[in-house]
């Protein structure tokens, strides 16, 4: 089993919906992410979280909202969805504690259309 | 993150060794150098990271020049399942409250050919 798990893998909405894309970890870590990578783009960061009650925003939070519901749980809204939201979407978790740097660990993604 | 740059794409024939080049020129002296790869549209898998030392695991070894402003991923002996995107990130100084992120530039595509 994956250590970082997205839901859904993938997924289809039509403008205007509220689109949510969830992401649970066993690793134990502190420190949760959501990416989104367009082609030829990257990987550009939109929250992340230091810890149950600590959001951040990222590079491109704009049209975007996150839940952190547990230490292991991380949830990122599309309140209304728009076409150029259409991206693959990566959580992401690490632990600075476990020693030198900040090791980020990658979900297999979710790939999100809106039409 | 400091500003990392590698070429855009690079070829390798398997069974040889890969040897990515990326510059930091502007990386401080408590970020890590990292390095991920991204095959096709899978999550970025970490490969390595180091500071000042060379490293090596079983995946890949890291030579970091001694001014610190330019690094060399290497893999040994590359095979077709090493075809993908590698990106060398400069960053992530752990500092408490303070960095805490990792920037991902477009990376190098690496191609190893049969």
């Amino acid at each position: 089993d994956a250590d970082v798990t997205q839901t859904p893998r993938n997924r289809i909405t039509k403008t205007g919906k509220r689109i949510m894309l969830e992401c649970s970890q066993t690793k134990g870590h502190d420190r949760m992410y959501w990416y989104r990578q367009d082609p030829g783009l990257g990987l550009r960061l939109i929250y992340y979280s230091f810890d149950v009650k600590d959001i951040n925003k990222g590079e491109i939070s704009d049209g975007y909202s996150v839940s952190r519901q547990a230490q292991a749980k991380f949830s990122l809204s599309l309140e209304s969805a728009i076409p150029n939201q259409t991206a693959l979407y990566f959580c992401a978790t690490s632990d600075p504690g476990q020693g030198a740097g900040n090791t980020i660990y990658f979900g297999e993604g979710s790939w999100l259309t809106v039409v | 993150d400091a500003k990392t740059t590698q070429p855009p794409s690079m070829d390798c024939a398997e069974g040889r060794a890969a040897n990515l080049p990326c510059n930091h020129s502007t990386i401080s002296g408590n970020e890590y150098v990292y390095w991920y790869r991204q095959i096709h549209s899978q999550g970025p898998q970490y490969i390595i990271h180091g500071l000042k030392n060379n490293e090596t695991n079983e995946m890949a070894s890291l030579i970091i020049t001694e001014d610190r402003k330019s690094s060399t991923l290497i893999l040994p002996h590359a095979t077709l399942r090493d075809t993908a995107v590698y990106y060398c990130i400069a960053g992530g100084a752990y500092s408490g409250a303070g960095s805490y992120q990792l920037t991902f530039g477009k990376g190098t595509k690496l191609s190893v050919i049969p």
